[in-house]
């Protein structure tokens, strides 16, 4: 069965620090996605990534980064020099390719507190 | 606007009353399904659909019903709400071709069963 572990309900920094969210997945399949969403206090989900599991290449987007090691099954996520803006709930989700109707696993997701 | 709309966004009801909360996509998704959040517990899936007249149950089915009679639209409905209903709902849609795994959400509803 897949699952997601994100081990940090909340998280609070000072603007301008760098915080890093972990992500610790399960699955049985060798082909799967993995992703990241944010969830602003206005409540929709906004992508930020999609990684597929055969591509280990770590990826910067600006003040973000994602650091994806099948070996420890993780996916964590980075946001360098945090804004108050990127206060929000992140969440990590994995979805199996063998697995179409399942669509998305998520983790229970991390409130992240940036404070000016 | 490829978009996935949800209706209503706010809802407070009372427990027992029948309700349905529609999910329209104008991308021609072939998959669509519904995950309802709570606190700490991130989002589970309570039904899917791989296509018309497709359905089968997520993680959290109990005391929900979907139907899926055009390609578009996949309701959500409560045919006798409960308080441990109360949660915030999302659509979602996605292709079915391999290559493309993007998810698109709707924007939410948030009920309230009192």
């Amino acid at each position: 069965a897949q699952k997601v572990t994100q081990a940090q309900t909340e998280i609070s920094v000072v603007e301008k620090e760098d915080v890093t969210l972990d992500c610790v997945y399960e699955t049985r399949d060798t082909t799967y996605y993995l992703f990241w969403y944010k969830q602003p206090p206005s409540g929709e989900l906004v992508f930020l990534i999609r990684r597929n599991s055969f591509d280990e290449q770590n990826e910067i987007s600006g003040r973000y980064s994602w650091n994806f090691q099948k070996s420890t099954s993780s996916f964590n996520f980075t946001i360098t020099a945090s804004q108050v803006v990127d206060s929000a709930v992140y969440f990590c989700a994995l979805s199996e390719y063998g697995n179409a109707g399942n669509m998305l696993t998520f983790g229970g997701g991390t409130r992240l507190m940036v404070k000016p | 606007e490829a978009q996935v709309t949800q209706n209503p966004r706010y809802l407070i009801t009372v427990t027992g009353k029948k309700l349905t909360v529609t999910c329209s996509q104008n991308m021609n998704h072939e998959y669509m399904s519904w995950y309802r959040q709570d606190p700490g517990l991130g989002l589970r899936q309570i039904y899917y659909s791989m296509n018309v007249e497709v359905t089968d149950k997520g993680d959290v089915p109990e005391g929900y019903k979907v139907s899926r009679k055009e390609k578009r639209n996949f309701p959500l409905i409560l045919e006798s709400p409960s308080p441990n209903q109360t949660s915030l709902y999302f659509c979602a849609s996605r292709d079915s071709k391999a290559y493309n795994y993007g998810y698109t959400f709707g924007s939410g509803t948030r009920l309230t069963v009192v």
